[in-house]
C-alpha cells in the first residue's frame, strides 16, 4: 500500500495553541518522513523531516513524533501563531529502497486565529 | 538561496493542443522531479529523472507525458495532446541526491479550455 493517510482535513486554533496533524502508513518500506508546508500560490517547502531511527525530532516550535511500530507519525506546532496558518502535507518515501518518490497525505489546511 | 523556478506561472490552453512546462533546478542538484495538484487534492508524484533518463514514473505519465532536460540547465515536462483533466498545478522540484530533501519551485497552473 503506498497511501498515506493525513488527518484531520482541516484545524483551527487560536494562536499559542498546539495543532496536531496525524499522518498513518502501511508499507514498512517507507524510510522517510518529511512534513511540508503550503502558502496559497506557491509550492511545497520542507519543514521537518524524520527517519525511523528515531522517534522524535525537533526544529524550533515544530516536532515530528514517530511510532514506528503503529505506523504513525504527527507534526506539532507550538506556540501557533497566525503566520503558521497554511496547508500542511506529510509524505514518505523509500529513498534509501530505491524510490525517492513523494507520496503525500491529502493535507491539512490550519488557520491559527490571533 | 538558491530556489527552483517556474515559467509560466499560469497557462491556458485548448484540449488536445501540446504544452511544454517549464522549470529551473537549483544548479548543483542531479535529480529532478515533476509532481502535480489537481485543485484542492493532493500533490501527486509524476515523474523523476536522473543522468538525463527517467529513473521512475508514475500510472499518470502515460504516453502524453514526455521530459527533457535540454540545455544542461532547464528541465521540461512536455503534454502532447492536453486533455480537460491535465488542469491541475504541476511543481518541479530538486535534489542534490536521492536521499536530500526535494526543493519545489513555486508551481505553473495549468488550466486546459
Amino acid at each position: 500500500q503506498q497511501q498515506v493517510k493525513q488527518s484531520p482535513q482541516s484545524l483551527i486554533v487560536q494562536k499559542g495553541g498546539i495543532p496536531i496533524i496525524n499522518c498513518a502508513y502501511e508499507n514498512t518500506a517507507f524510510d522517510y518522513f518529511p512534513w511540508y508546508q503550503q502558502f496559497p500560490g506557491k509550492g511545497p517547502a520542507l519543514l521537518i523531516a524524520i527517519r525511523p531511527d528515531v522517534s522524535e525530532k525537533k526544529e524550533g516550535r515544530f516536532t515530528i513524533s514517530f511510532n514506528k511500530s503503529a505506523k504513525q507519525f504527527s507534526l506539532h506546532i507550538m506556540d501557533s501563531q497566525p503566520g503558521d496558518s497554511a496547508t500542511y502535507f506529510c509524505a514518505a518515501s523509500m529513498a534509501q529502497g530505491g524510490s525517492e518518490k513523494l507520496v503525500f497525505g491529502k493535507g491539512t489546511k490550519l488557520t491559527v486565529n490571533p | 538561496e538558491p530556489e527552483v523556478t517556474q515559467t509560466p506561472s499560469h497557462q491556458v490552453t485548448q484540449m488536445g493542443q501540446e504544452v511544454i512546462l517549464r522549470c529551473v533546478p537549483i544548479s548543483n542538484h542531479l535529480y529532478f522531479y515533476w509532481y502535480r495538484q489537481i485543485l484542492g487534492q493532493k500533490v501527486e508524484f509524476l515523474v523523476s529523472f536522473y543522468n538525463n533518463e527517467i529513473s521512475e514514473k508514475s500510472e499518470i505519465f502515460d504516453d502524453q507525458f514526455s521530459v527533457e532536460r535540454p540545455d544542461g540547465s532547464n528541465f521540461t515536462l512536455k503534454i502532447r495532446s492536453t486533455k480537460l483533466e491535465d488542469s491541475a498545478m504541476y511543481f518541479c522540484a530538486s535534489s542534490g541526491s536521492r536521499l536530500d530533501t526535494q526543493y519545489f519551485g513555486p508551481g505553473t497552473r495549468l488550466t486546459v479550455l
